[in-house]
């Protein structure tokens, strides 16, 4: 069975903070995604990344960066947290196949004040 | 870039009633139409899929019908237990879009017993 795990249930951090969103992946997929889930905007995409070092914006990519050193690894950069950056933040992973599913982390709650 | 609007976002059946979602795309390139399902707390998981080359695929009680000319989808659930209770999003994908799904803003189901 496919795990994706996000390091941190929930995290609270202060306006102006920078802040690290790591995921990690254990199925050897090419494709990791971040979005973010607000109530009654779904889910929206930040960046997603095809491969190592390689990345994309998404939709909402503003005020964000991501990094991928490691096949497994795909880590969400909150360059200067801004209370309207609270929100909760999905990982997920797929393989290389075509219409391949995605693979959701847990997410990761984060608040900032 | 792809837009996706599902509606409606909150539906109250009756155990035992059926539930019926629906979705319509803006991109006719869109050629892949999952459907996710978040239980409170939990991370979401795909219950159901479809490609563009077929126009209805069912799953025990649940079923999702296509239609490419209109430009929407619907997911189908049939004799609804309490443990349908979810938030249900639907996604698109578009053709040379690599595995990047655009979500719904999600409908809260509610089965009363």
């Amino acid at each position: 069975d496919v795990k994706v795990t996000q390091s941190s249930r929930y995290l609270v951090k202060r306006t102006g903070e920078k802040v690290f969103l790591e995921c990690v992946q254990d199925m050897d997929h090419e494709n990791m995604f971040w979005y973010r889930q607000d109530p009654g905007l779904g889910l929206r995409l930040i960046y997603f990344s095809y491969d190592v070092k390689m990345k994309e914006k998404g939709d909402i990519p503003e005020g964000y960066s991501v990094s991928r050193e490691k096949k497994e690894r795909f880590s969400l950069i909150l360059e200067s947290a801004s209370t309207n950056q609270t929100s909760m933040y999905l990982c997920a992973s797929s393989s290389g196949g075509y219409n391949s599913p995605l693979h959701f982390g847990n997410g990761t709650r984060l608040t900032v004040t | 870039g792809e837009n996706v609007e599902q509606h409606p976002s909150t539906l109250s059946v009756q155990e035992g009633d059926s539930a019926v979602i629906k979705c319509t795309y803006s991109d006719s390139a869109s050629n892949y139409f999952p459907w996710y399902k978040q239980e409170l707390g939990k991370r979401p998981q795909l219950i159901i899929d479809i490609r563009s080359n077929v126009g209805e695929k069912k799953d025990q009680r649940i079923a999702v019908t296509l239609n490419k000319t209109a430009k929407h989808f619907s997911l189908h659930i049939t004799e609804t237990q309490p443990e349908d209770s979810a938030v249900y999003f639907c996604a698109a994908r578009v053709t040379g879009g690599g595995n990047k799904l655009t979500f719904g803003t999600g409908t809260q189901l509610k089965v009363e017993l």
